[in-house]
């Protein structure tokens, strides 16, 4: 159980153009989903905080309006990185809050923008 | 910001106990700490959690010291597939978590 998955698991974008981000939780309800990035070598940073219904909240130094997040129902939180930039090549992952407060993460998607 | 530290990096023989050590000193009396791994291009997998009793689970066991600032992460049997990154985590009160630079566990054969 506890089951999350990120669609696609990997995109290749030109510079300016936008890439949306699915996240889904497979089999419990989640009211609460987080975002992450992660550049190579480093740890995983918090993007911000999606709770269903409601706006995101976003960590300091991440623009709300370029990472924009929707969380419209209990199993799916979608991230869409807006005019993408080479910069904004990374990995991100989502999780999504379970029982107890437990985080389960999805697998991760691989943005690489030329 | 990270409210726990870990050493950077550890190696352990293949089928020995690998012991991954956290420290959590400024942890309060209600919050958790949780321990996941990131092999590498994955995302993070949740291993245990505990609060202040020492648990155990079919992946690893949690020992946590009694004052609580510092925990035990026992792999009793490692494996090469458990040559990963380990995330000591204590979340902050909105149930966000903050990654430290987490123990690169290298098992060697």
């Amino acid at each position: 159980g506890a089951v999350v998955s990120q669609h696609p698991s990997w995109v290749i974008c030109k510079s300016g153009t936008s890439v949306k981000i699915e996240c889904r939780s497979l089999d419990f309800q989640a009211t609460t989903m987080f975002w992450y990035r992660q550049f190579p070598k480093q740890s995983l940073m918090l993007m911000a905080t999606s709770n269903e219904g409601s706006k995101a909240t976003y960590e300091q130094g991440v623009e709300k309006d370029k990472f924009l997040i929707n969380h419209a129902s209990l199993t799916l939180s979608t991230l869409t990185v807006t005019s993408a930039h080479p910069e904004d090549s990374s990995f991100y992952i989502c999780s999504a809050r379970g029982q107890i407060d437990t985080q389960y993460f999805g697998p991760g998607t691989r943005l690489t923008v030329l | 910001d990270a409210k726990t530290t870990q050493p950077p990096s550890m190696d352990c023989a293949e089928g020995r106990a690998a012991n991954l050590p956290c420290n959590h000193s400024t942890i309060s009396g209600n919050e958790y700490v949780y321990w996941y791994r990131q092999i590498h291009s994955q995302g993070p997998q949740y291993i245990i959690h505990g609060l202040k009793n020492n648990e155990t689970n079919e992946m690893a066991s949690l020992i946590i010291t009694e004052d609580r600032k510092s925990s035990t992460l026992i792999l009793p049997h490692a494996t090469l597939r458990d040559t990963a990154v380990y995330y000591c985590i204590v979340p902050n009160t909105g149930n966000q978590f903050y990654f430290g630079t987490g123990t690169s566990l290298t098992v060697i054969p």
